[in-house]
């Protein structure tokens, strides 16, 4: 069963405006935590934000914010003011594992492109 | 500039063959991770190493070893290539914060099995 769902393959946006990407998880641990890619087109996977399954309020940096719902197991990147530098593909992942041991299991990417 | 760096950027190799990827870790960071990107497959994890020691295996083909080095670096060994091999490969490295542990990557090596 996939444990991280992007159902947007593609998206394209206007830029200057803002666009959320779509991520939903599977996990039955209570604790876990949550972390969006991005990977332009050179090939790089750069960290973008970090949510962990405690946190009580919603993560932020920069134009970068994340909408956590954990009721319905979501945690959607919100972009504001999107730049053309924002095209790229990004990636939702979820960190498993105890303490020490542990991985990132990644979503299938949604493919943003900004349009001028 | 994330501090992982990976050599080789690239690879172009022949079937049968063996390779070596090599990856030097941030400053300070223990753990190393190994991961794989390819179309079919997407990202995954093969491999976790944390101060020399093996932490944690994903679904790392047994033609595929690591070690982490006691100056942190680590190599990726993958041998008797095949045309799926074709990837490209990412290291990436983190510490604990008391927070978390965000993994930050290299750019990755290229994999060409011709």
């Amino acid at each position: 069963a996939q444990k991280i769902t992007q159902t947007q393959p593609g998206m394209f946006v206007q830029e200057k405006e803002a666009v959320t990407l779509d991520c939903t998880y599977d996990t039955s641990d209570p604790s876990y935590g949550l972390f969006w890619y991005k990977q332009p087109s050179s090939g790089e996977m750069i960290f973008l934000i970090y949510q962990g399954s405690y946190d009580q309020q919603n993560a932020t940096e920069g134009r970068y914010s994340l909408n956590f719902q954990k009721a319905r197991k979501s945690a959607n990147l919100v972009i504001s003011a999107s730049q053309l530098g924002d095209s790229a593909m990004y990636f939702c992942a979820m960190r498993e594992g105890p303490q020490g041991a542990q991985k990132l299991v990644f979503g299938q990417g949604t493919r943003l492109t900004i349009n001028p | 500039d994330s501090g992982v760096t990976q050599t080789p950027k690239h690879l172009i190799t022949a079937t049968g063959q063996r390779v070596t990827l090599r990856c030097s870790p941030r400053s300070g960071d223990l753990s190393v991770y190994w991961y794989q990107q390819s179309l079919d497959q997407g990202l995954q994890f093969l491999i976790q190493y944390y101060n020399g020691e093996e932490r944690a295996k994903g679904n790392i083909l047994e033609r595929f070893s690591a070690q982490q080095f006691p100056d942190l670096h680590s190599e990726l060994n993958l041998s008797s290539l095949e045309l799926g091999d074709s990837a490209l490969y990412f290291c990436a490295s983190s510490a604990w914060t008391g927070v978390t542990d965000t993994q930050y990557f290299g750019p990755g090596t290229r994999l060409t099995v011709l």
